[in-house]
């Protein structure tokens, strides 16, 4: 088993619609990423979380620690937001590094 | 001009050549990373670098090497090149103290 499991693994809606992405892990974390990956292949990081709530835009994150998950939404999706989006955990101790899920592919049709 | 770059950004070779990728970085940052991605199975930690002098192997490390040779350079090598090392590498930075990690543009590698 995945230690970080994202849903849905491909995901298309229409223009305007609230998108979730939804993230799992199932070790200890110092810290929760959520990034975007460009149809040209480029990785941008979105959000770092350790509690709560982060809000950019559209798009908000939300984790919660005790039931190791986490919720990213976009309100009033549009079809730039057509990427791949990937999970991201910081492990608390050991190696450093990031350890991944396998991304979201989400597709937003006008 | 791009924080992080790579170069070459596409290369094809052939199983049991030695290649290296660059990565360079002018956000003076000291934790550099290098990652491989592949269809399905996400992105997979193969070496990271908290500062020239120290080099520590990620979750995937066998049949790469990496060299830090300066705070803004860290290259990967893969000695002989096999099918199965086909992927999409990516290098990364980090500072200290902080957690957003700064990625490269990728390098499309591919071994014949």
């Amino acid at each position: 088993k995945n230690e970080v499991e994202q849903s849905p693994q491909n995901l298309t809606a229409q223009e305007g619609e609230f998108i979730t992405i939804n993230c799992s892990y199932s070790v200890g974390i110092s810290a929760l990423h959520w990034l975007q990956q460009h149809p040209g292949g480029g990785i941008v990081s979105l959000f770092m979380l350790s509690s709560g709530k982060k809000k950019h835009g559209r798009l908000i994150a939300t984790i919660n620690i005790q039931e190791k998950h986490s919720s990213l939404h976009i309100t009033a999706s549009h079809p730039r937001d057509s990427a791949v989006y990937i999970c991201a955990v910081k492990r608390g101790g050991g190696a450093d590094g990031l350890t991944f899920g396998k991304g979201t592919h989400l597709i937003i049709q006008p | 001009d791009a924080d992080v770059t790579q170069t070459p950004r596409n290369r094809i070779t052939k199983t049991g050549k030695r290649i290296m990728l660059e990565c360079s970085q002018t956000k003076g940052h000291d934790r550099m990373y290098w990652y491989r991605q592949d269809p399905g199975l996400g992105l997979r930690l193969i070496y990271y670098s908290f500062d020239v002098k120290d080099i520590n192997k990620g979750e995937i490390s066998d049949g790469y090497s990496v060299s830090r040779q300066a705070q803004a350079k860290f290259s990967l090598s893969l000695e002989s090149a096999i099918p199965n090392q086909t992927a999409l590498y990516f290098c990364a930075t980090r500072e200290s103290g902080e957690d957003t990690q700064y990625f490269g543009p990728g390098t499309r590698l591919t071994v014949l």
